[in-house]
């Protein structure tokens, strides 16, 4: 695809429940970011892919937080036993591997509220 | 750890004026710092970057300034117009091999007609 393509963009779900969050990087890019940006705020580091391995997870707020990303491609951040200050804009980025200054190319983000 | 400072958090200018946003970093070892813009409900979009080997670097009406020893980074944007009204984040790569990007906290920019 064009771009870095993330779903669902909207998720309302009720405080206590999983939910999973989706990116699908540009082709060819092994480097994926997750960012959490709460509302006003500036873009919170959670976890970095290389391929398929996380070699930075510092940013995973709680073991409620995980994410697996299989085949060097699409990417899944799950957050279990939701809690309302979850609730935020997920958002995913990529990054061509192996050189320095390239830059990350962000999704549209999802957006999730928690009841 | 790593942080980045960001001022102003809101900025308002009249169309036609410059903006001037600042940031900080803690980081001596970071080496690449990108601007993004973000509009409302959208995704934030790269406008411009500096490598750590430059002191400036221009793209039409927007300019980044560095300044290694200071560990200060500036954007400049000239001439604004109303479509440069967005929020706008400055970010320092961390020194390593993740490519991990810090954050400022952002800066709103407005643009009066």
């Amino acid at each position: 695809g064009a771009g870095v393509s993330q779903s669902p963009s909207n998720k309302v779900t009720e405080k206590g429940k999983d939910v999973e969050l989706r990116c699908d990087p540009i082709s060819g890019h092994t480097a994926l970011y997750w960012y959490r940006q709460s509302l006003g705020q500036g873009l919170e580091f959670l976890i970095y892919f290389q391929g398929n391995s996380a070699p930075d997870k510092s940013g995973l707020p709680s073991d409620r937080f995980s994410a697996e990303r299989t085949g060097g491609s699409v990417s899944t951040l799950t957050i279990q036993r939701t809690q309302q200050e979850d609730s935020a804009v997920y958002l995913c980025a990529s990054k061509t591997p192996g050189v320095q200054y390239q830059p990350q190319h962000f999704g549209d983000g999802t957006r999730l509220s928690i009841l | 750890g790593e942080n980045v400072e960001q001022h102003p958090s809101t900025l308002s200018v009249q169309e036609g004026d410059s903006a001037v946003i600042k940031c900080t970093y803690s980081d001596s070892a970071s080496n690449y710092f990108p601007w993004y813009k973000q509009e409302l409900g959208k995704r934030p979009q790269l406008i411009i970057d500096i490598r750590s080997n430059v002191g400036e670097k221009k793209d039409q009406r927007i300019a980044v300034t560095l300044n290694k020893t200071a560990k200060h980074f500036s954007l400049h944007i000239t001439e604004t117009q109303p479509e440069d009204s967005a929020v706008y984040f400055c970010a320092a790569r961390v020194s390593g091999n993740t490519g991990k990007l810090i954050f400022g906290q952002g800066t709103t920019l407005q643009v009066k007609p």
